[in-house]
C-alpha cells in the first residue's frame, strides 16, 4: 500500500489565518480525498482532488474555504483559510480505491485560537 | 442512503475476551467494506476489508461477518488485548470495477479492554 507523508503534523494559528496542509505520496495516485476529523468524532470528507481537474467538494465545503491543489500524481495541497476556532480539527489526507484500498496519512492537528 | 450506522459508540472488554462492533449500511451499491483501527494522534490504518461476494473475512484475531441480506456487517477481534485498546469504524465504499466513490465512514466505537 502506498505510504503517505503530511505535513505539518501539528499547528497552532491564529484566527483569520490560512494554514496549507501539504500531502506526498510515494507512488503515483489516481484520486487523492481530503477528510476532517473534529474532535472524538467519525472522518468527514471534504473533497476528492483528481490531477489535472478541480477537486470535488462534498456538501457543506467549499472551494473558497477549503482550496485544494494537485499539480501531479504524487502530491496535493489543502489550504484551510481565514480559519475560527470552529476550524479546529484533525484533517487527513487518503489515497487509494480502485481496488487497493484506503491508505491514510498521520493527520494533521490544527488548533485555532 | 449514504450512511453507515456503528454501534455500540463505546465498549468495555476483559483481556481475552471478544470484542464485536456492528455496522449496518443502506444503499446496495456499497461494494467495498473496511474497518480502520485508530489510536490517539494517529491516522486510521486499514485493518480488514471484505467485499459482497463472501461471508466471512479472518486474518489473525480479527474477522469480519457479512450478511449481504440484512445489509449488515460486523468485525470481532478475539482475544482482544490491552493494545487493541482504540477508536475502530467501520466504512463503505462504491469501488468495483475501478471505479472509485469516496469512503464513507461509520461513527466509530472506542474499544477499551481491561487487563
Amino acid at each position: 500500500s502506498a505510504v503517505i507523508s503530511q505535513k505539518p503534523s501539528r499547528d497552532i494559528c491564529q484566527r483569520g489565518t490560512s494554514l496549507t496542509i501539504q500531502c506526498q505520496v510515494d507512488s503515483q495516485v489516481t484520486m487523492m480525498f481530503w477528510y476532517r476529523q473534529q474532535p472524538g468524532q467519525s472522518l468527514t470528507l471534504i473533497a476528492t482532488a483528481n490531477q489535472g481537474s478541480e477537486a470535488t467538494y462534498e456538501s457543506g465545503f467549499v472551494i473558497d474555504k477549503f482550496p485544494i491543489s494537485r499539480p501531479n500524481l504524487t502530491f496535493s495541497t489543502l489550504t484551510v483559510s481565514n480559519m475560527s476556532p470552529e476550524d479546529s480539527s484533525i484533517y487527513l489526507c487518503s489515497v487509494g480505491g480502485q481496488g487497493h484500498g484506503y491508505t491514510f496519512g498521520s493527520g494533521t492537528r490544527l488548533t485555532v485560537v | 442512503q449514504q450512511q453507515v450506522k456503528q454501534s455500540p459508540q463505546s465498549l468495555i472488554v476483559q483481556k481475552g475476551g471478544i470484542s464485536i462492533i456492528n455496522c449496518a449500511y443502506e444503499n446496495t451499491a456499497f461494494d467495498y467494506f473496511p474497518w480502520y483501527q485508530q489510536f490517539p494522534g494517529k491516522g486510521p490504518a486499514l485493518l480488514i476489508a471484505i467485499r459482497p461476494d463472501v461471508s466471512e473475512k479472518k486474518e489473525g484475531r480479527f474477522t469480519i461477518s457479512f450478511n449481504k441480506s440484512a445489509k449488515q456487517f460486523s468485525l470481532h477481534i478475539m482475544d482482544s488485548q490491552p493494545g487493541d485498546s482504540a477508536t475502530y469504524f467501520c466504512a463503505a465504499s462504491s469501488d468495483y470495477g475501478g471505479a472509485t466513490n469516496k469512503l464513507i465512514f461509520g461513527t466509530g466505537t472506542l474499544l477499551a479492554v481491561q487487563p
